[in-house]
């Protein structure tokens, strides 16, 4: 049973363009949450998706920034028009449900923006 | 004020130490209580449930006071391998808000 898997692992991109994060839960993981982490500093929580809905997106900057979970294939994270301070890693994690203890983590996006 | 804060450290300990890592929260309507490890650059990982009975799994105790909205998490008899930040997670709503991590290095 394949874990949580992220891609690509390492990302550059320069100002202005658009970075794309994918993630495929594991299998049977219907629930999906992004998080980032600056250096030196916490995860914080970005968006909570189920299968073709977002259910609390209160962690996602307000402008750039969107994602979503369709019905086919994986969820994805989408930063348009990138500045540097979106530098960060990116890190997906599922769980089988929302009550279920655990979040499996996947191995993380590193973003770099020159 | 942060939802959940933790001691950065680093704690460098000798191996066979005895060493405590302490978390506060502060919404006390939080629901679960964990603490993950992640080690340099990975992603992090469940390392325990804590239960307001306290509970233990083979070197590590956890404890949560509801009361003082504090977690604790006990790792005895260290191993070289123990090394790696240590995360304290509170949940309450949708959301898991992790702590910045304590930071343990096990010296041989």
């Amino acid at each position: 049973n394949a874990g949580v898997m992220q891609n690509p692992r390492h990302l550059v991109r320069r100002r202005g363009q658009e970075a794309r994060l994918r993630c495929s839960p594991m299998k049977g993981h219907s629930h999906v949450y992004w998080y980032r982490q600056l250096p030196e500093e916490g995860l914080k929580f970005m968006v909570y998706l189920q299968k073709e809905n977002i259910i609390d997106e209160s962690g996602m900057p307000k402008e750039r920034f969107s994602a979503e979970f369709p019905k086919e294939g994986p969820s994805i994270l989408r930063i348009q028009q990138v500045v540097r301070g979106d530098s960060a890693a990116y890190f997906c994690a599922s769980s089988p449900s929302h009550s279920y203890n655990e979040q499996f983590f996947g191995p993380g996006t590193r973003l770099t923006v020159l | 004020r942060k939802e959940v804060e933790q001691d950065p450290g680093p704690f460098n300990v000798p191996e066979g130490a005895t060493v405590a890592f302490n978390c506060t929260y502060s919404n006390s309507a939080s629901q679960s209580f964990f603490w993950y490890r992640q080690d340099c650059r990975k992603e992090p990982k469940l390392l325990m449930s804590v239960y307001s009975s306290g509970n233990e799994d083979g070197r590590f105790t956890a404890q949560l006071n509801r009361a003082s909205q504090y977690i604790s998490l006990l790792i005895r008899d260290s191993k070289l391998s123990d090394s790696a930040t240590y995360l304290c997670v509170v949940t309450a709503g949708n959301q898991f808000y992790f702590g910045t991590g304590t930071s343990l290095t096990v010296i041989p």
